[in-house]
């Protein structure tokens, strides 16, 4: 069974802090993997896509991959009070484009 | 614009009774897909389509029917055979190596 995994959290930061989000994989096929943001009662929104190893940075945001140990991480960085989401990860399931998902971690900025 | 358009926002099924929802989209994308998302759950998969006239099952198929006559439009019904339809229903679509974008989403309550 192909999964990926996250931790449901709530993780809790000050405002201007670094949140740290976690994802594992279980199925080495995979070589795209993307977070999404996902306010209540909203439908989710695309913030990285990472392919290669290591990390790529989009302003605040870092996505971190590293496919030997099956982690993807999102680093966001000064953390503000609209940061307060639910962050979904997900991995393709090899080549039919269908997307794996997490159940997601709630994320929490406290001002 | 180009993006996706899910009609109608809210919908209320009666006893019995089988609803669709609409998906329509204009970012000339091949494939599309169609989640549900229970509260404080992940997305699953009812039923995705990679190509016009063509479409395959998803995680949770059972109870709903869809069908793909036109690359914009991919429709969602839920029968009434689906005992429990209460949920948020998420669309995406994706084109070539591109990440899925999402629908604002409908959410379906029975009455």
């Amino acid at each position: 069974q192909k999964e990926v995994e996250q931790n449901s959290g709530p993780l809790s930061v000050p405002e201007g802090a670094i949140a740290s989000l976690n994802c594992t994989y279980s199925d080495r096929v995979s070589q795209s993997f993307f977070w999404y943001r996902q306010y209540s009662g909203k439908s989710p929104e695309l913030i990285m896509s990472i392919y290669s190893n290591g990390d790529k940075e989009d302003g605040r945001f870092t996505a971190q991959l590293n496919k030997a140990s099956q982690y993807v991480s999102l680093l966001i960085r000064d953390s503000q009070p609209s940061d307060s989401a639910t962050y979904l990860c997900a991995a393709n399931a090899g080549n039919n484009r269908k997307l794996i998902w997490g159940l997601g971690t709630s994320l929490a900025v406290n001002p | 614009d180009g993006g996706i358009t899910q009609s109608p926002k809210y919908l209320f099924r009666k006893e019995g009774q089988n609803v669709t929802l609409s998906c329509e989209q204009n970012l000339n994308h091949d494939a599309m897909y169609w989640y549900r998302q229970d509260p404080g759950q992940g997305l699953r998969l009812i039923y995705y389509s990679q190509i016009v006239n063509d479409f395959q099952k998803g995680d949770i198929a059972e109870g709903y029917s869809v069908s793909r006559e036109k690359k914009e439009s991919f429709p969602l019904t839920v029968t009434s055979a689906q005992k429990n339809p209460t949920a948020f229903y998420l669309c995406a679509s994706t084109g070539g190596n591109q990440p899925q974008h999402f629908g604002d989403g409908t959410r379906l309550s029975i009455l």
